[in-house]
Protein backbone atom coordinates (compact mmCIF):
# COMPACT_ATOMS: atom_id res chain seq x y z
CA UNK A 1 0.00 0.00 0.00
CA UNK A 2 1.13 3.68 -0.50
CA UNK A 3 3.15 4.52 2.70
CA UNK A 4 2.97 8.15 4.36
CA UNK A 5 5.31 11.08 2.45
CA UNK A 6 4.87 9.25 -0.93
CA UNK A 7 4.42 12.98 -1.91
CA UNK A 8 5.92 15.13 0.10
CA UNK A 9 9.30 16.98 -0.14
CA UNK A 10 12.51 14.60 0.87
CA UNK A 11 15.35 15.82 2.28
CA UNK A 12 18.32 12.84 2.57
CA UNK A 13 20.92 12.94 4.33
CA UNK A 14 24.10 10.51 5.86
CA UNK A 15 23.85 9.41 9.22
CA UNK A 16 26.04 11.48 11.42
CA UNK A 17 25.04 14.82 9.44
CA UNK A 18 22.90 17.30 11.19
CA UNK A 19 19.15 17.68 9.31
CA UNK A 20 17.40 21.03 9.19
CA UNK A 21 13.70 20.69 8.22
CA UNK A 22 11.84 23.59 7.40
CA UNK A 23 7.72 24.53 8.21
CA UNK A 24 6.31 28.24 6.89
CA UNK A 25 2.89 28.32 8.76
CA UNK A 26 0.35 30.23 8.11
CA UNK A 27 -1.41 32.43 10.97
CA UNK A 28 0.58 35.12 12.49
CA UNK A 29 -2.13 34.90 15.81
CA UNK A 30 -0.42 30.99 16.17
CA UNK A 31 0.99 31.43 19.59
CA UNK A 32 1.84 27.65 19.65
CA UNK A 33 4.10 25.57 17.32
CA UNK A 34 4.76 21.60 17.65
CA UNK A 35 6.93 19.23 15.59
CA UNK A 36 5.87 15.60 14.95
CA UNK A 37 7.28 12.74 13.93
CA UNK A 38 5.57 10.06 11.65
CA UNK A 39 6.82 6.79 11.17
CA UNK A 40 5.11 4.32 8.23
CA UNK A 41 1.93 2.85 9.74
CA UNK A 42 1.97 4.71 12.66
CA UNK A 43 0.42 8.14 14.21
CA UNK A 44 2.30 11.20 14.67
CA UNK A 45 4.78 11.20 17.44
CA UNK A 46 5.45 14.77 19.64
CA UNK A 47 8.86 15.79 19.31
CA UNK A 48 9.15 19.56 20.49
CA UNK A 49 7.20 22.24 21.10
CA UNK A 50 7.82 26.06 21.21
CA UNK A 51 5.41 28.80 22.36
CA UNK A 52 5.29 32.27 20.25
CA UNK A 53 7.34 34.35 23.14
CA UNK A 54 10.30 32.44 22.29
CA UNK A 55 12.64 31.68 19.43
CA UNK A 56 14.54 28.62 20.29
CA UNK A 57 14.00 25.80 22.43
CA UNK A 58 16.62 22.81 22.54
CA UNK A 59 15.73 18.83 23.52
CA UNK A 60 18.13 16.14 23.06
CA UNK A 61 19.26 16.20 19.48
CA UNK A 62 16.60 18.08 18.39
CA UNK A 63 16.46 21.89 18.10
CA UNK A 64 13.72 24.17 17.10
CA UNK A 65 13.82 27.52 16.15
CA UNK A 66 10.96 30.11 15.34
CA UNK A 67 10.90 33.26 13.52
CA UNK A 68 7.69 35.50 13.83
CA UNK A 69 8.94 37.91 11.43
CA UNK A 70 8.30 35.41 8.15
CA UNK A 71 6.42 33.07 9.64
CA UNK A 72 9.16 30.68 9.84
CA UNK A 73 9.86 27.23 12.10
CA UNK A 74 12.80 24.97 11.39
CA UNK A 75 13.72 21.20 13.88
CA UNK A 76 17.19 20.87 13.86
CA UNK A 77 17.99 17.12 14.11
CA UNK A 78 21.97 16.67 15.04
CA UNK A 79 23.58 13.42 14.19
CA UNK A 80 21.09 12.15 12.32
CA UNK A 81 20.09 8.51 12.76
CA UNK A 82 18.47 5.49 10.28
CA UNK A 83 15.92 5.76 13.32
CA UNK A 84 15.33 9.81 12.17
CA UNK A 85 14.23 8.41 8.62
CA UNK A 86 10.26 9.44 8.92
CA UNK A 87 8.12 12.02 7.81
CA UNK A 88 8.32 15.27 9.92
CA UNK A 89 5.33 17.90 9.98
CA UNK A 90 4.95 21.19 12.14
CA UNK A 91 1.87 22.17 13.41
CA UNK A 92 0.53 25.26 14.32
CA UNK A 93 -2.20 26.65 16.44
CA UNK A 94 -3.74 29.48 18.08
CA UNK A 95 -6.46 27.92 20.43
CA UNK A 96 -4.62 25.49 22.34
CA UNK A 97 -6.34 22.04 21.23
CA UNK A 98 -7.15 22.45 17.26
CA UNK A 99 -3.86 22.17 15.48
CA UNK A 100 -3.33 23.37 11.82
CA UNK A 101 -0.91 21.02 10.10
CA UNK A 102 2.08 22.10 7.40
CA UNK A 103 2.77 19.92 4.37
CA UNK A 104 5.47 17.44 5.78
CA UNK A 105 8.85 16.92 5.05
CA UNK A 106 9.94 13.28 4.02
CA UNK A 107 13.29 12.60 5.97
CA UNK A 108 15.77 10.17 4.50
CA UNK A 109 18.69 8.76 6.22
CA UNK A 110 21.77 7.12 4.11
CA UNK A 111 24.62 5.04 5.85
CA UNK B 1 1.01 10.14 28.30
CA UNK B 2 -2.15 8.80 26.90
CA UNK B 3 -2.50 5.44 24.73
CA UNK B 4 -4.82 5.25 22.38
CA UNK B 5 -6.51 2.54 20.02
CA UNK B 6 -8.71 2.39 16.74
CA UNK B 7 -10.64 -0.09 15.42
CA UNK B 8 -9.93 -1.46 12.15
CA UNK B 9 -6.35 -0.88 11.85
CA UNK B 10 -7.27 -1.28 8.16
CA UNK B 11 -9.98 -1.73 5.50
CA UNK B 12 -11.16 -2.61 1.88
CA UNK B 13 -14.46 -0.97 1.35
CA UNK B 14 -16.91 -0.41 -1.75
CA UNK B 15 -18.26 2.43 -2.88
CA UNK B 16 -21.30 3.46 -1.53
CA UNK B 17 -20.85 1.16 1.84
CA UNK B 18 -20.39 3.40 5.10
CA UNK B 19 -17.98 2.08 7.75
CA UNK B 20 -17.20 2.94 11.22
CA UNK B 21 -14.36 3.27 12.94
CA UNK B 22 -13.69 3.23 16.66
CA UNK B 23 -11.36 4.92 19.05
CA UNK B 24 -10.61 3.90 22.68
CA UNK B 25 -8.42 6.26 25.01
CA UNK B 26 -6.73 4.53 28.27
CA UNK B 27 -8.19 7.60 30.64
CA UNK B 28 -10.76 10.34 30.27
CA UNK B 29 -10.22 13.13 27.98
CA UNK B 30 -12.27 16.07 27.65
CA UNK B 31 -11.98 16.06 23.51
CA UNK B 32 -11.28 13.90 21.14
CA UNK B 33 -10.91 15.07 17.35
CA UNK B 34 -10.51 12.91 14.36
CA UNK B 35 -8.15 13.65 11.85
CA UNK B 36 -7.75 12.58 7.81
CA UNK B 37 -4.51 11.92 5.96
CA UNK B 38 -5.17 11.17 2.63
CA UNK B 39 -2.26 9.61 0.49
CA UNK B 40 0.51 11.27 0.74
CA UNK B 41 -0.23 14.65 2.24
CA UNK B 42 -0.53 16.27 5.55
CA UNK B 43 -3.47 15.74 8.14
CA UNK B 44 -6.35 17.82 8.34
CA UNK B 45 -9.04 18.10 11.06
CA UNK B 46 -12.66 16.78 10.25
CA UNK B 47 -14.03 17.75 13.51
CA UNK B 48 -14.17 17.63 17.58
CA UNK B 49 -16.03 15.78 19.62
CA UNK B 50 -17.39 16.61 22.68
CA UNK B 51 -19.08 14.15 25.27
CA UNK B 52 -22.28 14.82 25.40
CA UNK B 53 -23.10 17.68 22.62
CA UNK B 54 -22.60 17.47 19.18
CA UNK B 55 -19.46 17.49 17.49
CA UNK B 56 -17.93 20.58 15.35
CA UNK B 57 -17.28 19.90 11.93
CA UNK B 58 -14.17 21.84 10.42
CA UNK B 59 -15.11 23.96 6.89
CA UNK B 60 -15.51 21.09 4.30
CA UNK B 61 -16.72 18.58 5.90
CA UNK B 62 -20.27 17.74 6.93
CA UNK B 63 -22.22 15.64 9.50
CA UNK B 64 -24.12 13.68 7.20
CA UNK B 65 -20.80 12.24 5.84
CA UNK B 66 -18.67 11.85 8.60
CA UNK B 67 -21.37 11.28 11.70
CA UNK B 68 -19.68 10.96 14.67
CA UNK B 69 -20.25 9.79 18.13
CA UNK B 70 -18.76 10.27 21.54
CA UNK B 71 -20.72 8.25 24.20
CA UNK B 72 -18.55 8.62 26.88
CA UNK B 73 -15.46 10.23 27.81
CA UNK B 74 -12.95 7.33 27.01
CA UNK B 75 -14.77 6.36 23.10
CA UNK B 76 -15.47 7.58 20.69
CA UNK B 77 -16.33 6.66 16.81
CA UNK B 78 -16.26 8.24 13.18
CA UNK B 79 -18.35 7.03 10.37
CA UNK B 80 -17.52 7.20 6.74
CA UNK B 81 -21.10 7.22 5.34
CA UNK B 82 -21.43 6.54 1.39
CA UNK B 83 -17.86 6.04 0.73
CA UNK B 84 -16.58 6.80 -2.49
CA UNK B 85 -12.77 6.42 -4.14
CA UNK B 86 -11.84 10.14 -2.48
CA UNK B 87 -12.61 8.57 0.86
CA UNK B 88 -9.55 6.68 0.81
CA UNK B 89 -7.42 7.70 3.44
CA UNK B 90 -5.74 7.13 6.85
CA UNK B 91 -8.71 8.82 9.65
CA UNK B 92 -6.89 9.19 13.12
CA UNK B 93 -8.33 10.15 16.36
CA UNK B 94 -6.30 12.39 18.59
CA UNK B 95 -6.39 13.80 22.31
CA UNK B 96 -5.33 16.80 23.94
CA UNK B 97 -3.52 16.17 27.82
CA UNK B 98 -0.73 17.74 29.78
CA UNK B 99 0.12 20.44 27.38
CA UNK B 100 0.34 17.68 24.43
CA UNK B 101 -1.62 16.39 21.26
CA UNK B 102 -1.51 12.79 21.44
CA UNK B 103 -2.75 10.45 18.05
CA UNK B 104 -3.71 7.03 17.24
CA UNK B 105 -2.29 4.86 15.03
CA UNK B 106 -4.89 5.43 12.59
CA UNK B 107 -7.11 3.19 10.10
CA UNK B 108 -6.10 3.14 6.67
CA UNK B 109 -8.91 2.82 4.61
CA UNK B 110 -9.34 2.05 0.55
CA UNK B 111 -12.54 2.03 -1.02
CA UNK B 112 -12.61 0.47 -4.72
Amino acid sequence: GESVGLHLPTLSVQEGDNSIINCAYSNSASDYFIWYKQESGKGPQFIIDIRSNMDKRQGQRVTVLLNKTVKHLSLQIAATQPGDSAVYFCAETYNTDKLIFGTGTRLQVFP
Amino acid sequence: SAVISQKPSRDICQRGTSLTIQCQVDSQVTMMFWYRQQPGQSLTLIATANQGSEATYESGFVIDKFPISRPNLTFSTLTVSNMSPEDSSIYLCSVHRDYEQYFGPGTRLTVT
